[in-house]
């Protein structure tokens, strides 16, 4: 069975840059799975960030970026801030009208 | 701006059925397939279904399929998901989205409405 892999928690420091992976086991994550990212804060629908690798949605700032990083889909967020404090989740595109997400990552802001 | 509202969601005992709506404003519904994904308490994201613009394809997960079907109403700018033979593990807040054919969703979604099933 196909996961999609994501790291649990990551913390990063306000003003920093972290990079949170999204990953395909087994396999290797390529444009082809039409990665995308999403944001949600506790008790909130969740937010589009990232769609098709590396296209943002409307009116998310270019502070978070989406790549392909090795084998894996990566989002990027730099000069974090207090409120990019939330859970990030990936989806992947798996062909014959499936998607799967990761089980999701717990970004901490200290 | 894209506005999607849900409805539908309550309570209700395992092996009934419930029928959720979407109501979508602010682009034009009748180009852009739609999905539904849903959240368990305490839990990540789960991708439900899709149907794309035109309802020539309706995709399901594995844990629903058989059980769920996906529609939309082009003319009425609403998306729908019949849910029969309700589980325990249904048990989520299910959210709509407008997205593709490659992704789930490109922009908003909505709020959610939750759905519990139990005796």
């Amino acid at each position: 069975q196909t996961v999609v892999t994501q790291e649990p928690s990551f913390s990063v420091s306000p003003g920093g840059t972290v990079t949170l992976t999204c990953g395909l086991s087994p396999g290797s994550v390529s444009p082809s799975y039409y990665p995308s990212w999403y944001q949600q804060t506790p008790g909130q629908a969740p937010r589009t960030l990232i769609y098709s690798t590396n296209t943002r949605s409307s009116g998310v700032p270019d502070r978070f970026s989406g790549s392909i990083l090795g084998n894996k889909a990566a989002l990027t967020i730099t000069g974090a801030q207090a409120d990019d404090e939330s859970d990030y989740y990936c989806v992947l595109y798996m062909g014959s009208g499936t998607w799967v997400f990761g089980g999701g990552t717990k970004l901490t802001v200290l | 701006q894209v506005h999607l509202v849900e409805s539908g969601g309550g309570v209700v005992q395992p092996g009934r059925s419930l029928r959720l709506s979407c109501a979508a404003s602010g682009f034009t519904f009748n180009s852009f397939a739609m999905h539904w994904v849903r959240q368990a308490p305490g839990k990540g994201l789960e991708w439900v279904a899709a149907i794309s613009y035109d309802e020539t394809n309706e995709y399901y997960a594995h844990s629903v399929k058989g059980r769920f079907t996906i529609s939309r109403d082009n003319s009425r700018d609403t998306l729908h998901l019949q849910m029969n033979s309700l589980r325990a593990e249904d048990t989520a807040v299910y959210y709509c989205a407008r997205g593709s054919l490659l992704v789930p969703a490109d922009g908003p979604w909505g709020q959610g409405t939750l759905v519990t099933v139990s005796s």
